[in-house]
């Protein structure tokens, strides 16, 4: 069993639509982060989260440490959003990094 | 503002060659990682260091070797490249949760491997 889940796996969604990626985990963590990865790219971190909500432009991530769940939002969505999604955590017992599966995201202009 | 250096983003290299991928980071960090990302399996734990001189292994160590001589280095060997080796790999720093307050995590950009 994958100790980080992202739902879903694929999406794609039209110009201006607001765009919803979820992570669930079954380990106690320090903290999480969404990252972005553009095809063929890097990987660029989004938000660092241990609580609560951060909002950064059009993106909003938020945490709930009691279900262990984190969302990311995309408001307005643009096709330059397509890209693959990644959520991390970090785990509060070694510190390890461990990685969501992604989830790809396309955007129809 | 790079805090997280991989030394390049694309090489190509040929089967049984040995191969150094570098990661550099400047935050004093003690915890460091080397993954590798395939389709459908996503980034997967191949080395971490908590340490200088420090190494454990993580879920695929099988084909590498790492090494940490000073604390901002942390470097990742593969003895004899292979084809099954072609991907992309990712370090990651971290500060130690026990000394640290700041659990944030910081990327390289990635080293895209083909051996060919």
């Amino acid at each position: 069993k994958n100790e980080v889940e992202q739902s879903p796996q694929n999406l794609t969604a039209q110009e201006g639509e607001f765009i919803t990626i979820n992570c669930s985990y079954s380990v106690g963590i320090s903290a999480l982060h969404w990252l972005q990865q553009h095809p063929g790219g890097g990987i660029v971190s989004l938000f660092m989260l241990s609580s609560g909500k951060k909002k950064h432009g059009r993106l909003i991530a938020t945490i709930n440490i009691q279900e262990k769940h984190s969302s990311l939002h995309i408001t307005a969505s643009h096709p330059r959003d397509s890209a693959v999604y990644i959520c991390a955590v970090i785990m509060n017992r070694d510190d390890k990094i461990i990685f969501g599966k992604g989830t790809r995201l396309h955007i129809l202009p | 503002d790079v805090k997280v250096t991989q030394s390049s983003r694309y090489l190509v290299k040929r089967t049984g060659e040995k191969v150094f991928l570098e990661c550099v980071q400047d935050m004093d960090h003690e915890n460091m990682f080397w993954y590798r990302q395939d389709p459908g399996l996503g980034l997967r734990l191949i080395y971490f260091s908590y340490d200088v001189k420090m190494k454990e292994k993580g879920d695929i160590p099988e084909g590498y070797s790492v090494s940490r001589e000073k604390k901002e280095r942390f470097s990742l060997i593969l003895e004899s490249a292979s084809t099954n080796q072609t991907s992309m790999y990712l370090c990651a720093s971290s500060l130690c949760q026990v000394t640290g307050s700041d659990t944030e995590a910081f990327f390289g950009q990635g080293t895209r491997l083909t051996v060919v």
